[in-house]
Parts: structure tokens; sequence; C-alpha cells
């Protein structure tokens, strides 16, 4: 059971250079999450979308762009990456079954923006 | 809105001493609370939850916490650290309709020998 795949693991980009990660989940969750992880700050979310189709913004959206075109896949792009985009990003997806049971997490990418 | 407030961003605690990580929280409805582990270089992992019920909720690896509403905190303890407790602890709150996370900034434990 693979749960919340991330891809990259591991990126170094240069500034203004674009790139998009990849988050992949098999539980047939409906929504989806895309945090920032930076040292002293917890976890801010960026995007996230409650379906097919439909994106939101989050706490600090700027700078980043999403889609979810597939149920199961929830892409978030750097058109013109910036070194204060340099953070780790984690995906997490949940379901809207009965009650709500937290998130579940996928490993991470790790980007570097020089 | 929700919100989180993780007293200490470092704890440090012997190797068989109590842990004690504390959180309180800020919500406008009856909140769902959450204590989520991260080991270094991974993801974060599900400690233990509070949803409805038993105010006493045990999580995985002896870890335990308790909601107490009146003083709007749910306090993560474990009665004996182990060195491999050594990571950054995260509690985090929900209580909107959209199954929407707020995190703490964490605290990171330490233990030693």
């Amino acid at each position: 059971n693979a749960g919340v795949t991330q891809t990259p693991k591991f990126r170094v980009l240069k500034t203004g250079q674009s790139m998009t990660l990849l988050c992949a989940q098999d539980m047939n969750h409906e929504y989806m999450y895309w945090y920032r992880q930076d040292p002293g700050m917890g976890l801010r979310l960026i995007h996230y979308s409650v379906g097919e189709g439909t994106t939101a913004k989050g706490e600090v959206p700027d700078g980043y762009n999403v889609s979810r075109l597939k149920k199961q896949n929830f892409l978030l792009g750097l058109e013109s990456a910036a070194p204060s985009q340099t953070s780790v990003y984690f995906c997490a997806s949940t379901s809207t079954g009965q009650g709500f049971y937290g998130y579940t997490f996928g490993s991470g990418t790790r980007l570097t923006v020089v | 809105a929700q919100s989180v407030t993780q007293l200490g961003s470092h704890v440090s605690v012997s190797e068989g001493a109590l842990v004690l990580l504390r959180c309180n929280y800020s919500s406008s409805v009856p909140p769902y609370l959450f204590w989520y582990v991260q080991y270094p270089n991974q993801g974060l992992q599900l400690l233990l939850k509070y949803t409805t019920g038993a105010t006493l909720v045990k999580g995985i690896n002896g870890f335990e916490a308790e909601f107490k509403k009146s003083e709007t905190s749910f306090h993560l303890t474990k009665p004996s650290a182990h060195m491999s407790d050594a990571a950054e602890y995260f509690c985090a709150v929900s209580g909107s309709g959209f199954q929407k996370l707020v995190f703490g900034t964490g605290t990171r434990l330490l233990v030693s020998p």
C-alpha cells in the first residue's frame, strides 16, 4: 500500500527556473493538500483541493500554482523559482468519510533554489 | 479561526524521564486534535488523535494525550523517554468544515543517555 507518493525527493533549481512537484495517492481520498515546512514555522498550507478539478488557496499561495486533473494526483507548480521558496514541501490527503481522522503525508520534497 | 501554540521549540530529557510536550489550541467549534511525529528526513506520522469520546487518548509508542476543554490544552506525555523518541512533534487542530488542519510550529524532543 503506497499511500502518498511525492516526486522528486530532492531538487536544486536556479532562480527563475520552473518545476512541477507531483503528489499521487492511492487511497481514493477526496481532499489533498500542499504544505511547506520551514524551520521554526511549522507547516503552512499553500493550496488545497476538495475534489477533482477544484483547487483553492491556503495561507501562503503566492508564487505557486496547482492542478488536480485526476482525483489521485495533485500537482504543485513553481513558475519562476525564488530563493524564498527554498523549503521542504509535503503533500497530504484525507477522506470525507465518517469522522475526520487526520492526514496521510508523503515523505516530502526538499527544494533548494540558488 | 483555529490556531495552535506549542510551548518550547526544544525540550530536552534524559532517557527514562517523563516526556511532556505542551499544546494549547484556539477553536471556535468543538475541535479535532492531533499529534504528529516527524523523524529526521521523513514525513509526518500520526501519533494520536482526539475526535470525540474519551478525553484521554492513547497513541503509538507509549504516548498519550489528554484533551482538557477548560484549559484548551492537549498536552502529549510519555512516562519514560527512549532514545528512539528523539524527533520533532507537531500538534494540530481542525474545526472547520472542509477537514483543514492547522499546525503548531513544532517541538523538537532531544533525549540524552
